[in-house]
């Protein structure tokens, strides 16, 4: 089962625009949700991430913003920029008693054009 | 450069083989993680190991196993390779202090082509 719900698959934007990456969650136990982006060739590397005791976090141009009631969280991507372009990856995990594995959503492949 | 050294990088086989992937966490480092990435199923967690035990057990078949070595570098079995393996490996690694530390450092990993 998808225990992390990501959309959308692709996204394509202008430079200085807004990039937003939607993510869905099922177990009310996660408790940590950090989102990793990826250039091709490489590993995933954490961009940002937040707890559910907060209901944004900003980071630079990066923002997430959380819903623990909807059990939904997003990355917002202000004045977007050609060099964002990458895959992003939403996850999540239980700290507490979990097995500690980070559970990702499928990715989004971002564009941002000139 | 995250610190972590994956080897090879690209690696061909054919159906029925078996091959080991490499990964040298971060200095310091005491958990690996292992993760299979592929066009439609995402990243997959696979296993963990933290200091040279398993820890956690995630979608890992039967034909693949790891271990974490007493220097702390990992490796990824997989035997009886079929052409659904094909797939980018990724291994990870994360300090472990405390509880939980909730940041992986990844590789570059393995493109794996079972032909």
């Amino acid at each position: 089962q998808q225990q992390v719900k990501q959309s959308p698959q692709s996204l394509i934007v202008q430079k200085g625009g807004i990039s937003i990456i939607n993510c869905a969650y099922e177990n009310t136990a996660f408790d940590y949700f950090p989102w990793y982006q990826q250039f091709p060739g490489k590993g995933p590397a954490l961009l940002i991430a937040i707890r559910p005791d907060v209901s944004e976090k900003k980071e630079g141009r990066f923002t997430i913003s959380f819903n623990k009631s909807a059990k939904q969280f997003s990355l917002h991507i202000m004045d977007s920029q050609p060099g964002d372009s990458a895959t992003y990856f939403c996850a999540a995990t239980q700290t507490q008693g979990g097995s500690e594995k980070l559970v990702f959503g499928k990715g989004t492949k971002l564009t941002v054009n000139p | 450069d995250s610190g972590v050294t994956q080897t090879p990088k690209h690696l061909i086989t054919a159906t029925g083989q078996r091959v080991t992937l490499r990964c040298s966490p971060r200095s310091g480092d005491l958990s690996v993680y292992w993760y299979q990435q592929s066009l439609d199923q995402g990243l997959q967690f696979l296993i963990q190991y933290y200091n040279g035990e398993e820890r956690a057990k995630g979608n890992i078949l039967e034909r693949f196993s790891a271990q974490q070595f007493p220097d702390l570098h990992s490796e990824l079995n997989l035997s009886s390779l079929e052409l659904g393996d094909s797939a980018l490996y990724f291994c990870a690694s994360s300090p472990r202090q405390g509880e939980y530390n909730e940041k992986l450092f990844f590789g570059s990993g393995t493109q794996l082509s079972v032909l």
